[in-house]
């Protein structure tokens, strides 16, 4: 149990379009999820804590027009990459919470802005 | 959440056991240890976590000194698929969907 899944696994988009990136959790009912993303051979940084039925909250630096995030059921958020850079290629995670308030990430989303 | 200092890399003879050290001095008292890792190009993976005792599963164990301000986690019997980067992590565990704060973890290569 606990399965979290992202599609796509990995995206080429070109500089200025938009890239949608969807985060499930298979088997069990998320309310929080969390967004993080990993630049090569450096650690997960938290983007955005992600509610149902309410508005993400962002960490320090991230910009809320850019990474737009839904949290529509409690079983998909969605990050929206919004006029993509080169520099906005990177490695995409979500996790999703429990029941019991234990985190399972998914499998990545590898974005890369041409 | 308190910070956690493990050192970059290690490397482990295949069979053998790896012992990953964390330094957590100023863990709290209603602070969890969690150990993740992350295989190349993969999302984090749960390995075990402990308050204050240790604990064993059927991938590791973690052994807590019992003034909490640091732990190992031991793979008995590492493997090649065992290379991976690991992070320790405290966690504020009072009931609520607590962020993780991920650190540059242990790069761990096991070798034949």
């Amino acid at each position: 149990g606990a399965v979290v899944s992202q599609h796509p696994s990995w995206v080429i988009c070109k500089s200025g379009t938009s890239v949608k990136i969807e985060c499930r959790s298979l088997d069990f009912q998320a309310t929080t999820m969390f967004w993080y993303r990993q630049f090569p051979k450096q650690s997960l940084m938290l983007m955005a804590t992600s509610n149902e039925g309410s508005k993400a909250t962002y960490e320090q630096g991230v910009e809320k027009d850019k990474f737009l995030i839904n949290h529509a059921s409690l079983t998909l958020s969605t990050l929206t990459v919004t006029s993509a850079h080169p520099e906005d290629s990177s490695f995409y995670i979500c996790s999703a919470v429990e029941n019991s308030y234990e985190q399972y990430f998914g499998p990545g989303t590898r974005l890369t802005v041409t | 959440d308190a910070k956690t200092t493990q050192p970059p890399s290690m490397d482990c003879a295949e069979g053998r056991a790896a012992n990953l050290p964390c330094n957590h001095s100023t863990i709290s008292g209603n602070e969890y240890v969690y150990w993740y890792r992350q295989i190349h190009s993969q999302g984090p993976q749960y390995i075990i976590h402990g308050l204050k005792n240790n604990e064993t599963n059927e991938m590791a164990s973690l052994i807590i000194t019992e003034d909490r301000k640091s732990s190992t986690l031991i793979l008995p019997h590492a493997t090649l698929r065992d290379t991976a980067v690991y992070y320790c992590i405290v966690r504020d565990y009072t009931g609520t969907a607590s962020k993780l704060t991920f650190g540059t973890g242990t790069r761990l290569q096991v070798t034949l």
